[in-house]
């Protein structure tokens, strides 16, 4: 089993709508989670980090964490265009790294 | 504020020829990574620094060495490049804890012919 699941996509949403992001982790020590875009050709850019329960916001984008069941998930309000890219989830369990394969979202003008 | 750098951006190699790829952080973080990505394998950890004189293996060391040089400079080599090894590779950087998030170079795109 993989320390990180993601959905590999492609998740296409219209100009507007809310894309919804999500992602699994195995081991209930997962300690701190973040979410990476990634475009094309591009390198990972940190856009969200969440390390307890519940909602965080920033901007268009909402981080959500259930600890109880292992689930992590990313919300882009107002999808646009320029978010079309893949999105990475990473989990933090006893300093170590674990990356989803990632999800390609596609925002359709 | 540079962040993380690395070079080459691009290289092509011939199967047998070594190098190295070259990775500097100025943002005095503790711990380096170094990672290959391909088409749908998503991240896949090579080697790691947690910290200055230290490395440790990942999920796919096999091919590959690193150095820390010091703090700023962690480098990977490649002895005998072998077309598997045609990949993107990433740096990255970030401050040991089990709170702090990785910071990623733009990355080296390498061909094994």
């Amino acid at each position: 089993q993989k320390e990180v699941e993601q959905n590999s996509g492609p998740l296409s949403v219209p100009e507007g709508a809310i894309a919804s992001l999500n992602c699994t982790y195995s081991d209930r020590g997962s300690q701190s989670f973040f979410w990476y875009r990634q475009y094309s050709g591009k390198s990972p850019e940190l856009i969200m980090s969440i390390y307890s329960n519940g909602d965080k916001e920033d901007g268009r984008f909402t981080a959500q964490l259930n600890k109880a069941s292992q689930y992590v998930s990313l919300l882009i309000r107002d999808s646009q265009p320029s978010d079309s890219a893949t999105y990475l989830c990473a989990v933090i369990r006893f300093n170590k790294f674990y990356f989803g394969s990632g999800t390609k979202l596609n925002v359709k003008p | 504020n540079a962040g993380v750098t690395q070079t080459p951006k691009f290289q092509v190699l011939k199967t047998g020829q070594s190098m190295t790829l070259q990775c500097a952080q100025d943002m005095n973080h503790n711990s380096m990574y170094w990672y290959r990505q391909d088409p749908g394998m998503g991240l896949r950890l090579i080697y790691y620094s947690a910290s200055e004189g230290t490395t440790d293996k990942g999920e796919v060391p096999n091919g590959y060495n690193v150095s820390r040089l010091n703090k700023r400079e962690f480098s990977l080599r490649l002895e005998s490049a072998a077309p598997s090894q045609t990949s993107v590779y990433f740096c990255a950087s970030s401050v040991l804890g089990n709170d702090q998030p990785q910071h990623f170079g733009d990355g080296t795109r390498l061909s094994i012919l």
